[in-house]
């Protein structure tokens, strides 16, 4: 499969700490995205990381991507409740093919 | 509210028929994806159409297809529908095509095969 793989698979933090999640692919790609999904809701996009860029953020989120290792990271800051959610990364390859990863479900305890 | 809608939100069906999906994208969105959400198999990313023409293909099936209209709306049709294509069925657009732009999903459609 050219899935990415995400990790952890479920990730509970109290509010107020930071949440990492990480996710790993398999082929070259153009860009990773990351969305997040409220249970049975459609998702929303909350960034989009080139295959030239390292790092990047966005508010409370920082991504970086490791293109050697074929692997990327999304950082919440200060967490928050209503941050509880899953949250993918996706991948478009150079083959123009899109793949999402297995997300991580986070729960953030109030 | 991603200003991209879908009906029907809930689709209850038997084994063997046929369906199918509508999705409206954003104003001014010329890109509409398909994707498919299911326990077993994750976010399946299933077609994308650019201006009415097909752009890229994931795993879609053959019992799948797709279009987009002129006016930019699109449809999925499955059909000899089976057990395992319960699913939820998310529709996506974009301004550009799929290299460089995010996608903004709608609801999505629930579909129940018995």
């Amino acid at each position: 499969s050219q899935q990415g793989e995400e990790d952890p698979q479920a990730l509970s933090i109290q509010e107020g700490e930071n949440a990492t999640m990480n996710c790993s692919y398999k082929t070259s790609i153009n860009n990773l995205q990351w969305y997040r999904q409220n249970s049975g809701r459609g998702l929303v996009h909350l960034i989009l990381i080139r295959s030239n860029e390292r790092e990047k953020h966005s508010g409370r989120l920082r991504v970086t991507l490791d293109t050697s290792k074929k692997s990327s990271s999304l950082l919440i800051t200060a967490s928050r409740a209503a941050d509880t959610a899953s949250y993918f990364c996706a991948t478009l390859n150079t083959g123009n093919q899109f793949y999402f990863g297995t997300g991580t479900s986070l729960t953030v305890i109030p | 509210d991603s200003g991209v809608t879908q009906t029907p939100k809930h689709l209850i069906t038997a084994t063997g028929q046929r369906v199918t999906l509508r999705c409206s994208p954003r104003s001014g969105d010329l890109s509409v994806y398909w994707y498919q959400q299911s326990l077993d198999q994750g976010l399946q990313f299933l077609i994308q159409y650019y201006n009415g023409e097909e752009r890229a293909k994931g795993n879609i099936l053959e019992r799948f297809s797709a279009q987009q209209f002129p006016d930019l709306h699109s449809e999925l049709n499955l059909s000899s529908l089976e057990l395992g294509d319960s699913a939820l069925y998310f529709c996506a657009s974009s301004v550009g095509t799929i290299s460089y732009n995010e996608q903004f999903f709608g609801p999505g459609t629930r579909l129940t095969v018995l």
